[in-house]
């Protein structure tokens, strides 16, 4: 299992960003797929699901609907499109799969950073 | 929402000593959906443990999980060298997903 996030970098407040993830290793369309984001210095904090067919797609609360969710099965991949960022977003981003029953996350990337400053 | 409070907050051992974390959840949750993850600095999180005490695929014995209820425990039984890192509990449950603060076991 390989887990690949990119698209991370520099990005002024209000400004918009798009993540990627890059799977390969197991069936990606038989999975749910998530991002967990850690902002510098402290704990891991969960973003968004998405179940394997695009079903169920839900979001963190303190996000107020500025993220998007999605996925592409026949590519392997996974985005995430990330709108009005505010300084408070700087953080490593990382795809992690969930679980057979999603539940817990089995495999994580490396994390790609999102810095929001002016 | 359930909160996920971790302790202590910091855990100074030595190597070979025991290493007990501790996860208590502001209200009573399944232990089908708690899980424990390890990360060591600049790296991912990996999974430890999963459905409290189902050690994950790679996971040498030393480690065990507890606990029902609200209160959950990370045990290491003797610490090895790599095993000095930030430990986190977490939670599933109405379609949230949800981390403890943390505990670090750092070397004494």
């Amino acid at each position: 299992v390989l887990l690949v996030e990119s698209g991370g970098g520099l990005v002024k407040p209000g400004g918009s960003l798009r993540l990627s993830c890059a799977a390969s290793g197991f069936t990606f369309s038989r999975y749910t797929m998530n991002w967990v984001r850690q902002a510098p210095g402290k704990g891991l904090e969960w973003v968004a699901s998405i179940s394997s067919s695009s079903d169920y797609i839900f979001y963190s609360d303190s996000l107020k609907g500025r993220f998007t969710l999605s996925r592409d099965n026949a590519n392997k991949s996974l985005s995430l499109q990330m709108n009005s960022l505010t300084t408070e977003d700087t953080a490593v981003y990382y795809c992690a799969r969930g679980s057979s029953v999603a539940v817990y996350f089995d495999y994580w990337g490396q994390g790609t950073l999102v810095a929001v400053s002016s | 929402e359930i909160v996920l409070t971790q302790s202590p907050g910091t855990l100074s051992l030595s190597p070979g000593e025991r290493a007990t974390l501790s996860c208590r959840a502001s209200q009573i949750i399944s232990d089908s959906f708690l899980a424990w993850y390890q990360q060591k600095p600049g790296q991912a999180p990996r999974l430890l443990m999963y459905g409290a005490s189902s050690r994950a695929s790679g996971i040498p014995d030393r480690f065990s999980g507890s606990g029902s209820g609200s209160d959950f425990t990370l045990n290491i039984s003797g610490l090895e060298p790599e095993d000095f890192a930030v430990y986190y509990c977490q939670h599933f449950g109405n379609s949230r997903w949800t981390f403890g603060q943390g505990t670090k076991v750092e070397v004494k």
